[in-house]
């Protein structure tokens, strides 16, 4: 079965740098989420999405902005990084009546090293 | 805003022993998910719990929710090694929100 497809997997960036992450979820879901896990942390949520249009918003820093795009992929990217940034990030997706218990899949994550 | 404790957050076990990890949080949540996580690796979905009461089983896992005491627990049935891993609880705040918050985690560790 299809599954989330995150990348890059791996990165790394010096301080001050940018980096973008890429999220496609799967097929017919239609929102799609953010974490940030950084190590022995248990993930932080981040942002989400549904149909294009952000739905929630957590601990997002303002040096980072994502959205959703129509073929329902979502980018998140990182200005300005610091050291602090150095994660795991997982996007995840659901299908939008998650109301009703539907699971909400994670991806296999993009570990970001800033140097 | 929602808070999640869970306990205990190391568990050493020996193989073929049964145990319990709880997890409490402190509002109102109208469903809560179990994730287990081997190192480095993605979050993998256990359960969905969706109502006072809800109890589901797979294999020798055992997740329940009482809403009206917000705590719901995983029940480990004679485990063995391969149910090594660190496990979160995530409630959510309610309807209308789309955030898991994780509770920090319960590292497992079944000794043979």
């Amino acid at each position: 079965a299809a599954g989330v497809i995150q990348s890059p997997r791996h990165l790394i960036k010096e301080k001050r740098e940018t980096a973008t992450l890429k999220c496609y979820p799967i097929p017919r879901h239609d929102t799609v989420y953010w974490y940030q896990q950084g190590p022995g942390q248990d993930p932080q949520f981040l942002i989400s999405f549904y149909e294009k249009m952000q739905s929630d918003k957590g601990s997002i820093p303002d040096r980072f902005s994502a959205q959703q795009f129509s073929d329902y992929h979502s980018e998140l990217n990182m200005s300005s990084l610091e050291l602090g940034d150095s994660a795991l990030y997982f996007c995840a997706s659901s299908p939008y009546d998650s109301f009703s218990g539907n699971t909400i899949y994670f991806g296999e994550g993009s570990w970001l090293t800033v140097v | 805003e929602l808070k999640v404790e869970q306990n205990p957050l190391f568990l050493s076990m020996q193989e073929g022993k049964n145990y319990t990890i709880y997890c409490n949080y402190s509002t109102t949540s109208d469903r809560l998910y179990w994730y287990r996580q081997d190192p480095g690796k993605s979050l993998e979905s256990l359960f969905v719990l969706l109502s006072n009461g809800a109890v589901k089983q797979e294999g020798r896992l055992m997740a329940s929710l009482d809403t009206k005491a917000r705590l719901s627990t995983l029940h480990i049935t004679a485990a063995v090694h391969d149910l090594s891993a660190t496990y979160f609880c995530a409630p959510v705040p309610g309807a209308g929100s789309y955030q898991l918050t994780f509770g920090k985690g319960t590292k497992l560790s079944v000794i043979p």
